[in-house]
């Protein structure tokens, strides 16, 4: 079974540029979550997915970061302009259904660095 | 006060020792809690899922909960150097649909 894709798996740009990442989730999982990691600390929720719903993006900044999941499967996530404090790793991560989280994969992450 | 606390660490445990991790939350509408394996630039992976009050025992793992006191702990018997990681407890409230992580205990056994 093919695990959680994600690229870039490295990114680096300069402040007030934009990025994009693509997640790829597990064939079969209804449920795709994007988190940052900021080096030294957990996994922070940005936005979850049910489908091509929104379940949860009460932690996303909203006036620069967007997603979406079309037709229920891959997804994007955006910065737009992105800030020196948005260097970490993004993770994707999906799950057969919401809060299965003994079902949850995570990809392999991008490592964005702003300069 | 942060929503899921662990010990930063590190944890230094000799080989064949046992590990103890622990974890406290302060939302009392957390159901499901779970416990990930970090190894340095990798990404989570799950190792322990608990749900109700008592020891839940898999191999050399054993996940303890008290909800009472809100608190859950990981045990590793005959703690190896490949157990040698950064461990994440991450809690699950289900009617918020909200998963919360804490920042990890890192653990290193020495052989």
């Amino acid at each position: 079974e093919a695990g959680v894709a994600q690229s870039p798996r490295y990114k680096i740009i300069e402040k007030r540029q934009s990025v994009a990442f693509w997640c790829n989730p597990i064939s079969g999982h209804a449920t795709l979550y994007w988190y940052q990691q900021i080096l030294g600390q957990g996994p922070k929720l940005l936005i979850q997915f049910q489908n091509n719903g929104v379940v949860d993006d009460s932690q996303l900044p909203k006036d620069r970061f967007s997603a979406e999941r079309l037709k229920g499967v891959d997804s994007t996530l955006k910065i737009q302009p992105a800030k020196l404090e948005d260097s970490a790793v993004y993770l994707c991560a999906s799950s057969l259904a919401a809060g299965r989280l003994d079902t949850q994969y995570f990809g392999p992450g991008t490592r964005l660095t702003v300069l | 006060q942060k929503e899921v606390e662990q010990n930063s660490g590190p944890l230094s445990v000799p080989e064949g020792a046992i590990a103890s991790l622990n974890c406290t939350y302060s939302d009392r509408g957390s159901q499901s809690f779970f416990w990930y394996r970090q190894y340095s630039g990798k990404s989570p992976e799950l190792i322990m899922s608990i749900y109700s009050n008592g020891d839940k025992e898999d191999g050399r793992f054993t996940a303890q909960l008290n909800k009472a006191s809100q608190y859950v702990s990981l045990l590793i018997r005959d703690s190896q150097p490949s157990d040698s990681a950064t461990y994440l407890c991450a809690v699950y409230n289900t009617n918020a649909g909200k998963s919360t992580f804490g920042d990890g205990t890192t653990l290193t056994v020495k052989p």
